[in-house]
């Protein structure tokens, strides 16, 4: 099955611009992932579908400042104009015939 | 506006059994394979079990495999998860959510499910 690797913690200052990712494992380079952010307390919401070739559709009401791209095994996902709301865990999702996989999230820290 | 609202969630001693329900509106729920996702305190997201548009179809995480049961009523547009045998490890908020194309689109708000004696 498929496993998805993000980096633990991330951090970038207000306004700025950053760029998580999300690695999917060796065969599985061509799967489509989500994105999900969970703020502090709440429940996750769904960001956007993110396909292997960039292409992305995001879903309702999620601002124009999250954008998504591809590059091999590599899924970005990239938040513009950093807002104090985007201080979040983001995950990445995929999955295969057997199950549902997430990664282990990234912890986004604006400064 | 799609919403999903879990319940059923409460204090359980090990050894016990619990069932969760997920009541769906907004969105054709028949059209779309299901899912619950758990979150154990301070942890990431864990994928729990999966369930296609009819029914027909289930999968299970190994971690619960044997002691949960994933189902559905399309006619009341209901998810539900039998939990048996509960562990304090299954000490978790539980999730329902809705897939489409493969991914999740929809989160429930989650109910939480303590396991302690």
């Amino acid at each position: 099955q498929p496993v998805l690797t993000q980096s633990s913690s991330a951090s970038a200052s207000l306004g700025s611009s950053v760029k998580l990712t999300c690695t999917l494992s060796s065969g599985h380079s061509s799967n489509i992932i989500a994105w999900h952010q969970q703020q502090p307390g709440k429940a996750p919401r769904y960001l956007m579908k993110l396909e292997s070739s960039g292409t992305y559709n995001k879903g309702s009401g999620v601002p124009d400042r999250f954008s998504g791209s591809s590059s091999g095994a590599d899924r970005y996902l990239t938040i513009s104009n950093l807002q104090s709301e985007d201080e979040a865990d983001f995950y990445c999702e995929t999955w295969d015939s057997n199950t549902q996989v997430f990664g282990g999230g990234t912890k986004l820290t604006v400064l | 506006e799609v919403q999903l609202v879990e319940s059923g969630g409460a204090l359980v001693q090990p050894g016990g059994s619990l069932r969760l329900s997920c009541a769906a509106s907004g969105f054709t729920f028949s059209n779309y394979w299901m899912h619950w996702v758990r979150q154990a305190p301070g942890k990431g997201l864990e994928w729990v079990s999966r369930i296609n548009s009819d029914g027909s179809s289930t999968t299970y995480a190994d971690s619960v495999k044997g002691r949960f049961t994933i189902s559905r009523d399309n006619a009341k547009n209901t998810l539900y998860l039998q939990m048996n045998s509960l562990r304090a490890e299954d000490t978790a908020v539980y999730y329902c959510a809705g897939i489409l194309s493969r991914v999740t689109e929809y989160w429930g708000q989650g109910t939480l499910v303590p396991v302690s004696s």
